[in-house]
Order: structure tokens, then C-alpha cells, then sequence
């Protein structure tokens, strides 16, 4: 089945800098890939998501790339504040199911 | 508002006791999804239903049986409860049996005691 890997586990970034997460899959055939952010105690919300046939999409501060050959996708969120807080899940669409990386939780200081 | 229904929202009960937690996937969506989420830890994949049928099932313990009934709607029977069994947990659903966009519900909190 689908492995995905997501590193780094914590980040703490000071207000206004970048912050990127980077996560890697196994199965080839996954062809969908979203991102998730989730609050203390709230339910995960989708906050962009990249197909296979797309290389890079972009939402205001935040962006996804993927490199379908290396098989790993990027989260950048640039211009960080305070209220990115939160952990942050990638996602690979693979055989039947959606596999959720294990989290990144993001600190951003004031 | 996903437009994904859980309840009950919170619920404690005893360990060895048994619960139900109930979903109404988004109007439209025939795939559910049952997740396990831990103080602290990252999202466990439990099963998925595709119009009523198990399309995947993930690291659920043979205590846990979920369905989706014939109005799309899926419950998560818990039994012989335990103390780790406390989390909370999410269901989330999507149009696509292969889980194209998956939306959330606001999840149930199990406390077992």
C-alpha cells in the first residue's frame, strides 16, 4: 500500500519568514495530493491540493510543488503569521484510500 | 461547515462498555471514511465505505465494525472499550470511491474512563 513520509515533525518560524514541509510517497500511481490544516481540537481542513498532471499550484501565501519522478510534494507558506499555528497534514491519493502523512506541527512567532 | 455530521460530539463511558458513533456524509458524497486520531498523534486510517460497501479497511481492531447504510449514512461501533481506545475520531467523506477530496466531519471525542 501507500507510505507517506512528512518531515519535519515541529517547525518554529518567526513571523514573516517561510516555512516548508516536505513530504514523499511510495505508490507511483497516486495521482492526488492534498493538505491539510488542523487547529487543537478541530477538524483537519483542506487548504490546497495538486494533482499529478500539475507541477506547481499557488493560493495566495501558500504554494504546493510536486515532483511526480522523485515522488515527493511540497507545502510553502510564505509570509508566515501567527494564525498558521497548527499541524499540518499531507495526503496521497492511492488505491482505494487516501494516505495521511504524519503531521507537521507549525509554530510561527510573533 | 463541511457539510459532514457527527454525533455525538463528546461522549465518556466506562472501559469494557460499547458506543456508536453516527455520520452523514455531504449531501452527494457515497464514500466515507472512519479516522482515529490520539492526544497528539497523526490521523489512522480505520475503514471506508463506497455506497455501502467496505472499499478499504485500515488498522482497525477487530472490537471496532463500522457500515454505511442504504441512506449513505455510516456508524463506528465501538465494543469492550479500553483506556488507549480514547481519541477522537473523524469521519469524512468524498464523491469518489478513490477519495478525490475528503471533507471532515467535526469529529466525535471518546473518553473512556
Amino acid at each position: 500500500g501507500e507510505n507517506v513520509e512528512q518531515h519535519p515533525s515541529t517547525l518554529s518560524v518567526q513571523e514573516g519568514d517561510s516555512a516548508v514541509i516536505k513530504c514523499t510517497y511510495s505508490d507511483s500511481a497516486s495521482n492526488y495530493f492534498p493538505w491539510y490544516k488542523q487547529e487543537l481540537g478541530k477538524r483537519p481542513q483542506l487548504i490546497i491540493d495538486i494533482r499529478s498532471n500539475v507541477g506547481e499550484k499557488k493560493d495566495q501565501r501558500i504554494a504546493v510543488t510536486l515532483n511526480k519522478t522523485a515522488k515527493h510534494f511540497s507545502l510553502h507558506i510564505t509570509e508566515t503569521q501567527p494564525e498558521d499555528s497548527a499541524v499540518y497534514f499531507c495526503a496521497a491519493r492511492g488505491y482505494q484510500k487516501v494516505t495521511f502523512g504524519t503531521g507537521t506541527k507549525l509554530q510561527v512567532i510573533p | 461547515d463541511s457539510g459532514v455530521t457527527q454525533t455525538p460530539k463528546h461522549l465518556i463511558t466506562a472501559t469494557g462498555q460499547r458506543v456508536t458513533l453516527r455520520c452523514s456524509p455531504r449531501s452527494g458524497d457515497l464514500s466515507v471514511y472512519w479516522y482515529q486520531q490520539s492526544l497528539d498523534q497523526g490521523l489512522q486510517f480505520l475503514i471506508q465505505y463506497y455506497n455501502g460497501e467496505e472499499r478499504a479497511k485500515g488498522n482497525i481492531l477487530e472490537r471496532f465494525s463500522a457500515q454505511q447504510f442504504p441512506d449513505l449514512h455510516s456508524e463506528l461501533n465501538l465494543s469492550s472499550l479500553e483506556l488507549g481506545d480514547s481519541a477522537l475520531y473523524f469521519c469524512a467523506s468524498s464523491v469518489e470511491g478513490d477519495g478525490n477530496t475528503i471533507y471532515f466531519g467535526e469529529g466525535s471525542w471518546l473518553t473512556v474512563v
